[in-house]
């Protein structure tokens, strides 16, 4: 069965600093990936995804998440947070062919201003 | 990008009443909905997958019986949690499948329903 691990569970960080959030997912098979955001207070919302192609994917609000296959990796970075990126993200896997999604436990991140 | 409304998105009951949760597709038409719950500091957990005139699918460990799940047409599928219990209290968000022609399939997502028994 598939499974997802966020590693940090909360971050706090100041303006300004770099971000990284780890996912690991245990499938042997072809995977999708993807970051999912929830700003307090709204839906969830679609940061990035990966499928195929180049391992760094680029999303939204300067977002990147690097596939690295030989470590089950999908991690996400920023270079530089701002406060309004205070939400709680998700990491999510989909093994290729079918429609269920597993999710890691999530990542509540404060930027503090 | 397409909008699912999840309704309502905060719901007190007593224990033993059963509660009702819609999750809409508002401006596309969703073949496939999913239902989620996420308990405290656990992830979001798939419950079922519905599909529009059919019965819905679910996963290992939830309660069909418990957890009614109606996807009468191509816009609305309804949870409902019947005679809830305290354990029950969780969050419930929906999300709704559209596959565009020559397009990878893409998963919208509700706003989410907080609900607690009391």
């Amino acid at each position: 069965a598939q499974s997802v691990s966020q590693h940090n569970h909360h971050v706090i960080l100041s303006e300004a600093a770099s971000l990284e959030l780890g996912c690991n997912y245990s499938y042997g098979g072809t995977v999708n990936l993807f970051w999912y955001v929830q700003y307090p207070g709204q839906h969830l919302q679609l940061l990035l995804k990966y499928f195929s192609g180049d391992p760094l994917v680029k999303g939204i609000k300067g977002f990147e998440a690097e596939f690295i296959k030989s470590k089950f990796s999908f991690n996400l970075r920023k270079p530089s947070v701002q406060w309004s990126d205070t939400a709680e993200y998700f990491c999510a896997v989909n093994a290729y062919g079918f429609q269920k999604l597993v999710f890691g436990t999530g990542t509540r991140l404060l930027v503090s201003p | 990008g397409a909008v699912v409304s999840q309704h309502p998105s905060r719901v007190i009951c007593k224990s033993g009443t059963s509660v009702k949760i819609e999750c809409r597709s508002l401006d596309f038409q969703a073949t496939t909905m999913f239902w989620y719950r996420q308990f405290p500091k656990q992830s979001l957990m798939l419950m079922a997958t519905s599909n529009e005139g059919s019965k819905a699918t679910y996963e290992q460990g939830v309660e069909k019986d418990k957890f009614l799940i109606n996807h009468a047409s191509l816009t609305l599928s309804t949870l409902t949690v019947t005679s809830a219990h305290p354990e029950d209290s969780s969050f419930y968000i929906c999300s709704a499948s559209v596959s565009p022609t020559g397009g990878r399939e893409k998963l919208f997502f509700g706003s989410g329903t907080q609900l607690s028994v009391l």
